[in-house]
């Protein structure tokens, strides 16, 4: 069982778009930035996010993120086949001294 | 360029010592914190250790604390962890992560991973 909780997983039709929840506590999420990551098929994981908005270089407008209290989201838009994948939300949680992660979401672009 | 690249993976016999290397290059390694990621096949990803650049602190996950320990050579740009007492559900991918530890926290390069199997 995952500290942070996110939807195991999405769908939807190419170019469309689909937004992927992240859930934690005032411990984690609610006092600390927020990081997603994503992981393509037999790749290792990949910085998406990080401070809870921002792009590494080299990562599309079509991917952005917001956080508002305790709760993350990472959206995508124009979504392309490219996108399936696996998708995880990150933080540090200040009372347990430990880094967290969300379980996971799984992309399918139909 | 940032690389990481993880060694030392294999087949151990639940019980057995397994010591991982990741080798970092392309930035000044006593710099950062580094951690270790695992994923178990067809699981998600689950955080094992860290430790700092500055201070040389070290955290673990519950799981692991007590079996694992993680260490650096910074004259090496080596991130090591020694895992003692393994157990089948250890068998996992490996991954070694730079962290930046700033305002915030986030993992901004990633190893290839190792896989380490725990089996008799």
């Amino acid at each position: 069982q995952s500290v942070l909780t996110q939807p195991p997983s999405v769908s939807a039709a190419p170019g469309q778009a689909v937004t992927i929840s992240c859930s934690g506590s005032s411990s984690n999420i609610g006092n600390n930035y927020v990081s997603w990551y994503q992981q393509l098929p037999g790749t290792a994981p990949k910085l998406l996010m990080y401070e809870n908005y921002k792009r590494p270089s080299g990562i599309p407008d079509r991917f952005s993120g917001s956080k508002s209290g305790a709760s993350a989201t990472l959206g995508i838009t124009g979504l392309q086949t490219g996108d399936e994948a696996d998708y995880y939300c990150g933080t540090w949680d200040s009372s347990l001294s430990v880094w967290v992660f969300g379980g996971g979401t799984k992309l399918t672009v139909l | 360029e940032v690389q990481l690249v993880e060694s030392g993976g294999g087949l151990v016999q639940p019980g057995g010592s397994l010591r991982l290397s990741c080798a970092a290059s392309g930035f000044t390694f006593s710099n950062y914190a580094v951690t270790w990621v695992r994923q178990a096949p067809g699981k998600g990803l689950e955080w094992v250790s860290a430790i700092k650049g500055s201070d040389d602190s070290t955290y673990y996950a519950e799981s692991v604390k007590g079996r694992f320990s993680i260490s650096r050579g910074n004259s090496e740009n080596t991130l090591y962890l020694q895992m003692n007492s393994l157990r089948a559900e250890d068998t996992a991918v490996y991954y070694c992560a730079r962290a930046v530890v700033a305002t915030a926290i986030y993992l901004d390069c990633w190893g290839q991973g190792t896989l380490v199997t725990v089996s008799s």
